[in-house]
């Protein structure tokens, strides 16, 4: 099956910094989201984006399908972006989403 | 428009028990996928259905099924409870006709412990 890796596993910032999270996959995919899981376990949606750039206030993401990764891009971080950030693939013709092993964020004041 | 609801959002079994675990999609959404959440393995889909048929499984024992309503709302069944399956186990629904912008959308996921 289809592989995701994410890097860094972890990364510190002080509030303020910017930071970069990526996302290879080994194959091509029709489905590709990132999210932000909060403390409780929820899963939120940040953006769908199998290709192109998206923006949404501070984050924005870009993936270039034909080499297949994926950059979500945080800038000016605050302490309430800390936590695990997944990548996650579809590829074929189901709706099976494959998770990479999250980064880590961790925002200090 | 309300987000995909999970119950119950906390469990406590014991090994050998068996434990029932519902899920409600958005509204108008009619595929319901199941994911098991563990610190070693992380996220692992379990089945997905969609219009009440299983359309697709993972690679998990048959202690793990489910079902799918006519109204959408799915449940997850496990049987003979061992302690391995004690884990974070979310709900993600979406339209799933089209596979172009199909977005899973969470729910915030019910955490099973095994004693």
């Amino acid at each position: 099956g289809i592989q995701v890796e994410q890097s860094p596993p972890d990364l510190i910032l002080q509030e303020g910094a910017n930071s970069t999270l990526r996302c290879n996959f080994s194959d091509s995919v029709n489905n590709l989201q990132w999210f932000h899981q909060n403390p409780w376990g929820q899963l939120i949606n940040l953006f769908y984006i199998p290709s192109g750039t998206k923006q949404n206030g501070r984050l924005s993401a870009t993936t270039v399908a034909t080499e297949r990764y994926s950059l979500l891009y945080i800038s000016s971080s605050q302490t309430t972006d800390s936590g695990v950030y997944f990548c996650a693939v579809g590829a074929g013709a189901n709706s099976k989403l494959t998770f990479g092993k999250g980064i880590t964020l961790s925002v200090r004041p | 428009k309300a987000g995909v609801t999970q119950t119950p959002r906390y469990l406590i079994k014991t090994r050998g028990q068996q434990v029932t675990l519902s899920c409600s999609p958005i509204s108008g959404h009619r595929s319901v996928s199941w994911y098991q959440q563990t610190p070693g393995q992380g996220l692992q889909f379990l089945f997905e259905y969609f219009s009440e048929t299983q359309r697709n499984k993972g690679n998990f024992p048959g202690r793990f099924s489910g079902r799918q309503f006519s109204n959408s709302r799915s449940e997850m069944n496990v049987s003979t409870l061992e302690l391995g399956d004690s884990a974070l186990y979310l709900c993600a629904s979406s339209l799933g006709q089209q596979l172009a912008k199909n977005i899973q959308y969470f729910g915030a996921g019910t955490r099973l412990s095994v004693l």
